[in-house]
C-alpha cells in the first residue's frame, strides 16, 4: 500500500532563513500532491497543489517541487517568519487522498 | 472561519455515553468527509459522502455511525466508545469527490475539529 513519510522530528530554524520540508512516498507516483498547514487545535488549511507533470509550483514565499524519480516532494518557505510556525502535512492522491503525519516547523526570532 | 463549522469543539464522554458530532458546510460542496487525527499519526479517513450517499467506509468500528441528512450537514454518532478513540475528529468538504483529476475540486476544506476525550 502507498505510504507517505515526513520527518517526524520538528524542524527548528532562524527567522529569515529558508525552511525545507520533505515528503517521501513509496510505490506509485500520485496524480498530484497537496500541501496543507495545520495550527494547534485547528484543522489543516490547503496551501498548494502540484501535478504529476509539474516540477515546481510557487505561491508568494512558498515553493513546492515534485520529483517522481526520487519519489519526493520538497516544500520551501523562504524568508521564514515566526508566524510560519505550524505543522505542515503533505497529501497525495492514489485512489484516494492519503496524508502524511506532518512535520512541525518552529521559526525562532 | 473556513466555511466548515464543527460542534462541539471539545467533548468528554464516558464509555457508555451516546453523543454526536456535527459538521456544517456553507460552501456548496458536494462531498463531505470524517477524518480521525491521533497524536503524531497521519489523518485517518473514516467516512466519505458524495451527494448525501456514503461512498466509503474505511473499516471503521460500528460504534461510530455517520449520518448525512443533506449535502450541507454531516453527523458522527458515537456510542460505547473506548479510551483509544480519544482523538481530534475533523470534518472536511470538497467541491466534488476526490479523483485523479488534479483540479481545484479536490482541495479539502477542513473544520476546526472536535477534540474527543473518552474516559
Amino acid at each position: 500500500s502507498q505510504k507517505i513519510e515526513q520527518n517526524s522530528e520538528a524542524l527548528n530554524i532562524q527567522e529569515g532563513k529558508t525552511a525545507t520540508l520533505t515528503c517521501n512516498y513509496t510505490n506509485y507516483s500520485p496524480a498530484y500532491l497537496q500541501w496543507y498547514r495545520q495550527d494547534p487545535g485547528r484543522g489543516p488549511v490547503f496551501l498548494l497543489l502540484i501535478r504529476e507533470n509539474e516540477k515546481e509550483k510557487r505561491k508568494e514565499r512558498l515553493k513546492v517541487t515534485f520529483d517522481t524519480t526520487l519519489k519526493q516532494s520538497l516544500f520551501h518557505i523562504t524568508a521564514s517568519q515566526p508566524a510560519d510556525s505550524a505543522t505542515y502535512l503533505c497529501a497525495l492522491f492514489y485512489n484516494k487522498l492519503i496524508f502524511g503525519a506532518g512535520t512541525r516547523l518552529a521559526v525562532h526570532p | 472561519e473556513t466555511g466548515v463549522t464543527q460542534t462541539p469543539r471539545h467533548l468528554v464522554m464516558g464509555m457508555t455515553n451516546k453523543k454526536s458530532l456535527k459538521c456544517e458546510q456553507h460552501l456548496g460542496h458536494n462531498a463531505m468527509y470524517w477524518y480521525k487525527q491521533s497524536a503524531k499519526k497521519p489523518l485517518e479517513l473514516m467516512f466519505v459522502y458524495s451527494l448525501e450517499e456514503r461512498v466509503e467506509n474505511n473499516s471503521v468500528p460500528s460504534r461510530f455511525s455517520p449520518e448525512c441528512p443533506n449535502s450541507s450537514h454531516l453527523f458522527l454518532h458515537l456510542h460505547t466508545l473506548q479510551p483509544e478513540d480519544s482523538a481530534l475528529y475533523l470534518c472536511a468538504s470538497s467541491q466534488d469527490l476526490s479523483t485523479g483529476d488534479p483540479g481545484g475540486a479536490n482541495v479539502l476544506t477542513f473544520g476546526a475539529g472536535s477534540r474527543l476525550t473518552v474516559l
